[in-house]
């Protein structure tokens, strides 16, 4: 079945820093989504991508997703307090489902 | 935020006993979720419904049932819970069909079992 990868598992950044995760995925998407988790709280959905090769930017964070369309990227530059979480992957591969990443789990050091 | 509660927010149980979880919307939206968060696995589809009493299997279904009388509820009931089923429960909806809209998450429920 459909296996979705992410990597780093956490990922300790000084503010200002920038961070990187990455998630990969066994089979080939039909688009694929990300959230972020602040520590207490619930998924909050960030942006969806459905084309080969498109980025998105939204203020710091820029989203990638693959030209194979097997993997995706969130970058976020110069680091924040306020961007700790964990940030989660949702793939979809045409079960009509989303299968989610482990998650990276984000923590900025003021 | 989506108008999306879960009662309770907090249970402690014991193995064996039976438990409801429910998850209320106000969006009127299709679709509705169960999934678990576990340390490690991210998160996990339990069960999913596309409509008043249309409901499938997610991945991880098993000692898991659930029921959908109302657009607005979607309950998960745990029928004899085990202590492998301790977990944060978070319920979802999405206005488009799964696997290509926005999910909305509600503030989730964290069930202990002893």
């Amino acid at each position: 079945g459909q296996q979705v990868m992410q990597i780093p598992q956490y990922q300790h950044v000084q503010e200002g820093e920038d961070f990187t995760t990455y998630c990969n995925s066994s089979t080939t998407l039909s688009n694929i989504q990300w959230y972020k988790q602040r520590p207490g709280g619930h998924p909050v959905f960030l942006i969806q991508l459905v084309k080969s090769g498109e980025v998105k930017k939204q203020k710091r964070l820029t989203f990638q997703f693959g030209e194979a369309k097997k993997n995706s990227s969130l970058h976020i530059t110069a680091t924040q307090t306020t961007d700790v979480g964990t940030y989660f992957c949702a793939a979809a591969s045409g079960t009509y489902k989303y299968i989610f990443g482990t998650g990276t789990r984000l923590k900025v050091l003021a | 935020d989506a108008g999306i509660t879960q009662s309770p927010r907090h249970k402690v149980t014991e193995t064996g006993t039976p438990v409801t979880l429910r998850c209320h919307q106000t969006e009127n939206h299709r679709y509705m979720y169960w999934y678990r968060q576990d340390p490690g696995h991210g998160l996990r589809l339990i069960h999913y419904s596309y409509g008043v009493k249309d409901t499938d299997k997610g991945e991880v279904s098993d000692g898991y049932s659930v029921s959908r009388s109302k657009t607005e509820d979607f309950l998960l009931t745990l029928e004899s819970a085990t202590s492998s089923q301790t977990s944060v429960y978070f319920c979802a909806i999405s206005q488009g069909a799964p696997g290509t809209d926005t999910q909305y998450f509600g503030p989730g429920t964290r069930l202990t079992v002893l």
